[in-house]
């Protein structure tokens, strides 16, 4: 079964919406993490956001924030106001820490290609 | 995550060469993590190093691939007699050694191998 499920594989939407992106995780680690990378057109891998399975809160990170929801295994991606610039590739990823006790690698999803229209 | 540096950014290697990647942590980081992304993909998990240790190499090809991450220098990804298949683009990231900071991790700019 897919640990990280993105079930978009491609959104437009116009400049100044808000845009949700969907990611659903499968863990049976009670400690686990969960992050969103953009990878814009020129490769590189830059970490947005990250929220951990024990948070109370939902993470937020300037025009970023994560709708967790853990009952649902469910870290959708908000990016309000979007703009130009935010056409990337988005990837949602865990880290579960039972597999290592620590740093551990990442498990990807597929990921979501958003492109932003003027 | 500028900090994490890898080299070279392309590569080119004939049917049955070696590749061979670098990575170089930020600064002050010692654990070291390779990730694969072939094309229209997410990246998949490969490798995890301490200097001088392997943890967790459960995403590593059983032949051709290997890794180091030695006490002075870059952590190398080594892969031998590459095939066509191999072509992908190679993600380095570090992270802290602090178990409080251990989710973060600092990806490099990508080794982008092509197999010819």
């Amino acid at each position: 079964a897919q640990k990280i499920t993105q079930t978009q594989p491609g959104m437009f939407v116009q400049e100044k919406e808000a845009v949700t992106l969907d990611c659903t995780y499968d863990t049976s680690d009670p400690s686990y993490g969960l992050f969103w990378y953009k990878q814009p057109s020129s490769g590189e891998m830059i970490f947005l956001i990250y929220q951990g399975s024990y948070d109370q809160q939902n993470a937020t990170e300037g025009r970023y924030s994560l709708n967790f929801q853990k009952a649902r295994k469910s870290a959708n991606l908000v990016i309000s106001a979007s703009q130009l610039g935010d056409s990337a590739m988005y990837f949602c990823a865990m880290r579960e820490e039972m597999r290592g006790g620590g740093a551990d690698g990442l498990t990807f999803g597929k990921g979501t290609h958003l492109i932003i229209q003027p | 995550n500028a900090g994490v540096m890898q080299n070279p950014r392309h590569l080119v290697r004939r049917r049955g060469q070696e590749a061979r990647l670098r990575c170089s942590p930020m600064k002050g980081h010692s654990h070291v993590y390779w990730y694969r992304q072939l094309p229209e993909e997410g990246l998949k998990f490969m490798v995890y190093l301490q200097k001088e240790n392997i943890i967790d190499e459960s995403g590593m090809p059983k032949e051709r691939f290997s890794a180091e991450f030695p006490k002075e220098g870059p952590s190398i990804l080594r892969i031998q007699q590459v095939v066509r298949g191999d072509s992908a683009a190679y993600f380095c990231a570090s992270s802290p050694p602090s178990p409080q900071r251990a989710y973060e991790q600092y990806f490099g700019p990508g080794t982008r191998l092509t197999v010819t």
